[in-house]
């Protein structure tokens, strides 16, 4: 089972908008409306950003914004800002009821 | 709230076992839905998920390693405790457990315990 794929790298400017993509399978992104994106700065713990492809968990900014297109979802960052410098990393729900993550993404605010 | 931290040894020998525990509050793990979960990460790679328990004793494994792990919920401790077998070295990693509050996500973490392999 292997990972979901994510570009290793992004990179936008403050105030643009950004989208990483994680693209997987029929088994899992493309089966199920469970993907969840998760940031995590550099030592410390990750943090849920979005569930179930697009639902924002309370105290989360409306600046991220999830969606799934077939087998690949999306997470969009608009206005970017300075503390948004992080990796991201999706998840989703397969058909062996287990959980897969992504490779992780570094956004790098320029 | 909800809170959750893991304690077990900072370093195993490789073929040895480990054995962590994940003691949490602010939530029950008898509450219908519910679910604690481990996930680890190597030093600078990226998440991976090893197990989940729920609140109906249901267990789920990555496949990957599920002839090697373990998980058991102590309903009445509010304790999760993962096994996994055989330890080998490139699986030094922060081991992180997780609240799963309902499908398929994590919503709590712990700060995450640092397990070395090596002998």
């Amino acid at each position: 089972q292997s990972a979901l794929t994510q570009p290793a790298s992004v990179s936008g400017s403050p105030g643009q908008s950004i989208t990483i993509s994680c693209t997987g399978t029929s088994s899992d992104i493309g089966g199920y409306n469970y993907v969840s994106w998760y940031q995590q700065h550099p030592h410390r713990v990750p943090r849920l950003l979005i569930y179930g492809v697009n639902n924002r968990p309370s105290g989360v900014s409306n600046r991220f914004s999830g969606s799934k297109s077939g087998n690949t979802a999306s997470l969009t960052i608009s206005g970017l800002q300075a503390e948004d410098e992080a990796d991201y990393y999706c998840s989703s729900y397969t058909s062996s009821s287990s959980l897969i993550f992504g490779g992780g993404t570094y956004l790098t605010v320029l | 709230q909800i809170t959750l931290k893991e304690s077990g040894p900072a370093v195993v020998k490789p073929t040895q076992t480990l054995t962590l525990t994940c003691t949490f509050s602010g939530f029950s793990l008898s509450t219908s839905g519910v679910g604690v979960a481990w996930i680890r990460q190597p030093p600078g790679k990226a998440l991976e998920w090893l197990a989940i328990i729920y609140w109906n004793e249901d267990r789920r494994y990555s496949p990957s390693l599920k002839s090697r792990l373990t998980i058991t919920k102590d309903t009445s401790k509010n304790q999760v405790v993962l096994t996994m077998t055989n330890m080998d070295p490139v699986e030094t990693a922060t081991y992180y457990c997780a609240h799963r509050p309902a499908p398929y996500h994590f919503d709590f973490w712990s700060q995450g315990t640092l397990v070395t392999v090596s002998s």
